[in-house]
């Protein structure tokens, strides 16, 4: 199988910081990558699929990028309904496993 | 809009059986590949299962349930199905059905808002 890895695991920031989280697969898997976040007691929300593709009506301050094995998403200027769960997922082969989780706060 | 509402979820005791359901609207069932995805308390998400499109359906299954959990679809009903036997405590979950889009098989662009499954004696 592979591994997905993302860190940090969760991190505190402040409204209008630039976030990164980043997300390690343990072997190439192109750009067969895809984020999420999730917020408490709802259904994830795809932000982005083949590692930069913005899915439609997320904003623009999201942002992904990488291929083979690392990639990043990144949040151009947090906003407060921004704070969530990120997950990265890996659509190469089956199992499609996610990373576990980066849990975003306010600072 | 898109919609896919599970249902079926609830309290079984460890080896019982349970079948979950996801009726879909909003969108052309027939053509649209679907996964479950569930979820344990306070813990992430984990892929279960994909099914295709296509007659004879393509199949998946994560290795926790294989063996022991059923993926099918029903497109004259709209909708998708799991049946689950030899239900285990780490079964207990969150259960998501959604739409398979995109690039690769694991992809979901539309989800459901869960049924929970409880396994307890």
């Amino acid at each position: 199988d592979i591994q997905m890895t993302q860190s940090p695991s969760s991190l505190s920031a402040s409204v209008g910081d630039r976030v990164t989280i980043t997300c390690r697969a343990s072997q190439i898997i192109t750009t067969y990558l895809n984020w999420y976040q999730q917020k408490p007691g709802r259904a994830p929300k795809l932000l982005i699929s083949a590692a930069s593709s913005l899915q439609s009506g997320v904003p623009l301050r999201f942002s992904g990028s990488g291929s083979g094995t690392d990639f990043t998403l990144t949040i151009s200027s947090l906003q407060l309904e921004d704070f969530a769960t990120y997950y990265c997922q890996q659509s190469h082969s089956v199992p499609y496993t996610f990373g576990q989780g980066t849990k975003v706060e306010i600072k | 809009e898109v919609q896919l509402v599970e249902s079926g979820g609830g309290l079984v005791q460890p080896g019982g059986s349970l079948r979950l359901s996801c009726a879909a609207s909003g969108l052309t069932f027939s053509t649209s590949r679907m996964s479950w995805v569930r979820q344990a308390p306070g813990k992430g998400l984990e892929w279960l299962s994909y099914i295709s499109n296509s007659d004879p359906a393509t199949i998946y299954y994560a290795e926790s349930v294989k063996g022991r959990f059923t993926i099918s679809r029903d497109n004259a009903k709209n909708s998708l199905y799991l049946q689950m036997n030899g239900l285990r405590d780490e079964d207990t979950a969150v259960y998501y059905c959604g739409r398979v889009s995109g690039l690769g098989r694991g992809t979901v662009d539309y989800w459901g808002q869960g049924t929970l499954v409880t396994v307890s004696s």
